[in-house]
């Protein structure tokens, strides 16, 4: 994951809004994916957006794509306990061949 | 279905035991993957399989063997590993170059190499 970074914690109170930042460095990534880790499971595909988008909202989440800086984000509306997880930012090369994962956000949701 | 699943969940080997991960999909995806996982780490490649070829193989130690005997099993053989390999084993299908890029992953296979 050392192509595509992201801060390692961040802590919010339920209710707050959270937001994970990623930033890659393929400019030829045609699609960039959300993905949360709770212990113990696999990964789950929360979102992802394609590379000529900006923005995409689905339901809590809201990801922005700033394709000039390389820098994503996703925005957990009304963060809830359940989130607590890691969240695994990941950029797609070679046409779907390999999927690069930055380290992971951990997220912890405080009451 | 959005399902990828593998089993076995867990697995205990010893390092002269030969085992093998199953992962399975039915959602028509043509490209298969398998990722190694340490703790506290993000997913690492090692193979993928596009339209049941062999197209990136990670540098993977030969003791790591995978199959993929039809477009919806990917089987990963295990052989003479090391304690250094237990990790979590991450199966992954999308649809590859021809289509859409949703890449969904199974819940993994939790190796313990003794």
């Amino acid at each position: 994951g050392e192509d595509v970074e992201q801060s390692l914690f961040l802590s919010v109170r339920e209710g707050d809004s959270s937001v994970i930042n990623c930033t890659y460095t393929d400019s030829s990534s045609t699609y960039l994916y959300w993905y949360k880790q709770e212990p113990g499971a696999g990964l789950q595909l929360l979102t992802y957006i394609f590379s000529n988008m900006d923005m995409k909202q689905d339901q809590r989440l809201t990801v922005l794509l700033n394709k000039k800086d390389k820098h994503l984000s996703l925005r957990i509306a009304d963060t809830q306990t359940g989130d607590s997880a890691i969240y695994f930012c990941a950029e797609s090369r070679n046409y779907g061949q390999n999927f690069v994962f930055g380290p992971g956000t951990r997220l912890s949701v405080l009451p | 279905d959005t399902e990828v699943t593998q089993t076995p969940k867990h697995l205990v080997m010893g390092m002269t035991n030969k085992k093998s991960l199953k992962c399975e999909q039915h959602m028509g995806h043509r490209a298969m993957y398998w990722y190694k996982q340490k703790a506290k780490k993000p997913p690492e490649l090692m193979f993928v399989y596009s339209y049941e070829k062999l197209s990136i193989n990670e540098s993977v130690p030969s003791r790591f063997s995978p199959e993929c005997p039809n477009s919806s099993l990917l089987n990963l053989h295990l052989h003479a590993l090391q304690p250094e390999d237990s990790a979590l084993y991450l199966c992954a299908s999308s649809q590859g170059r021809a289509g859409g890029q949703e890449a969904f992953f199974g819940q993994g296979t939790r190796l313990t190499v003794v």
